[in-house]
């Protein structure tokens, strides 16, 4: 069964930083690319992020360009997303999800990241 | 930058009607890269179908996808109270990963 927990969300002040991280099982991570996607409250689905399989090519949407930075570790098979300069519009629920080519397979339940003073 | 306008907004139908969802994009999206997801009360988001037509694993045949350019359909034929949720169109395209600003159903 295909499984992907994240962690990390919380509280954080504007300007602060936090680190999501996302703990895959059930597939051969280090062969599929990943993304996070995140929901503000009562909205709709955004992508924010992608990364290859090796870790070697990454995007990123306009609004987190230059904040946020996806890594991966293919040995732990783990996903991360370290978000800096963080601000009241990236108030959201995070989603670690598999990529599939051009669509997205599988989703974790998600992670709420809350910027608030 | 792909614009997607879904419609309705909202669809109030009752068990055993037919759902016609709509997702329209600004530029032409390749047949191959359309997605829909499915988004329950309180769940994550989940695959309902690729490449336009397929279903994913476990989808049942009252759901199917149509289109081509730049509108593209998702139909319930049958609505059980489960398809309550928020449908979501994705292309992949020149916007890399871009979502529609969903359409909700509900079934009463």
């Amino acid at each position: 069964e295909v499984l992907l927990v994240e962690s990390g969300g919380g509280v954080v002040h504007p300007g602060g930083s936090l680190r999501l991280s996302c703990k895959v099982s059930g597939f051969t991570f280090s062969t599929y690319w990943m993304h996070w996607v995140r929901q503000a409250p009562g909205k709709g689905l955004v992508w924010v992020s992608h990364i290859d399989s090796d870790g070697s090519t990454t995007t990123y949407a306009d609004s987190v360009k230059g904040r946020f930075t996806i890594s991966r570790d293919n040995v732990k098979n783990i996903l991360f997303l370290e978000m800096n300069s963080l601000r009241a519009e990236d108030t959201a629920v995070y989603y670690c999800v598999r990529g599939h080519g051009a669509y997205f397979d599988h989703w974790g339940q998600g992670s709420l990241v809350t910027v608030s003073s | 930058e792909i614009v997607l306008t879904q419609s309705p907004g909202t669809l109030s139908l009752s068990p055993g009607e037919r759902a016609a969802l709509s997702c329209r994009a600004s530029e032409i999206v390749s047949s191959s890269y359309l997605a829909w997801y499915q988004q329950r009360p309180g769940q994550a988001p989940r695959l309902l179908m690729y490449g336009t037509s397929n279903r994913a694993n476990d989808i049942p045949d009252r759901f199917s996808g149509s289109g081509s350019g730049t509108d593209y359909s998702l139909i319930i034929s049958r609505l059980e109270p489960e398809d309550s949720a928020v449908y979501y169109c994705q292309p992949y395209g020149s916007s890399l990963w871009t979502f529609g600003q969903g359409t909700k159903v509900e079934v009463k």
